[in-house]
């Protein structure tokens, strides 16, 4: 079964710096991984996916994430934060299971960006 | 496009009585629908998987016959939590997969459930 890892329950950034949330991930076959904003009592909005091509992908809000396969990690960056980017992000694997297809989530993490 | 909705966005109801939510796909058809359950500062965990005219496939530790999900059209999904109790409360998240799109869901904005 396919698993999803974000290490960090929370991460604190200045705005202005640049931001990197980290997620480790497991699966069987090829991996379809996503990211994912939620804001406070808000649904997930999409950000960006890797399902092929190039190892780095361009998404919503000016955010990027690099697939590295040898080391499984897709970490989610952004080159500069704003305050505005402070919610809670999940990174996210579809894979099969039991036969059809499914969508692991990570646990989130809780980006804060400090004025 | 590809908004879905969620009625209604939070609901209070007594112990041992039954919520219905509503999930529609308001721009686009969705052969598949989603439905997750997330508890305050925890991930969304999957409960259930609809595709429209049959029946849903629930994940393990799902008791279906407390959460009925109807999926009667393409473009709403409904979750009934039947003879709630307090444990029920939780924020209930569903999304759409359109028809023909292989990768994307397509997440409602979440509906709060509060039994007392």
């Amino acid at each position: 079964a396919q698993s999803v890892a974000q290490p960090e329950d929370q991460v604190n950034v200045a705005e202005g710096n640049p931001l990197t949330v980290k997620c480790t991930y497991s699966v069987s076959g090829n991996p379809y991984l996503f990211w994912y904003v939620q804001y406070p009592n808000r649904g997930l909005q999409f950000l960006l996916k890797y399902i092929t091509g190039d190892n780095l992908v361009k998404g919503s809000y000016g955010f990027e994430a690099e697939f590295n396969k040898s080391q499984t990690s897709f970490h989610l960056k952004k080159p500069s934060a704003l305050v505005s980017d402070s919610a809670l992000y999940f990174c996210a694997v579809r894979d099969i299971d039991g036969g059809y297809q499914k969508v692991t989530f990570g646990t989130g993490t809780k980006l804060q960006v400090i004025p | 496009g590809a908004v879905v909705s969620q009625h209604p966005s939070w609901v209070i109801c007594k112990s041992g009585t039954s919520v219905k939510i509503e999930c529609r796909s308001l721009d686009f058809q969705a052969t598949t629908m989603f439905w997750y359950r997330q508890f305050p500062k925890q991930s969304l965990m999957l409960m259930a998987t609809s595709n429209e005219g049959s029946k849903a496939t629930y994940e393990q530790g799902v008791e279906k016959d407390k959460f009925l999900i109807n999926h009667a059209s393409l473009t709403l999904s409904t979750l009934t939590v039947t003879s709630a109790h307090p444990e029920d409360s939780s924020f209930y998240i569903c999304s759409a997969r359109e028809l023909g799109e292989a990768y994307e869901q397509y997440f409602g904005p979440g509906t709060r459930l509060t039994v007392t």
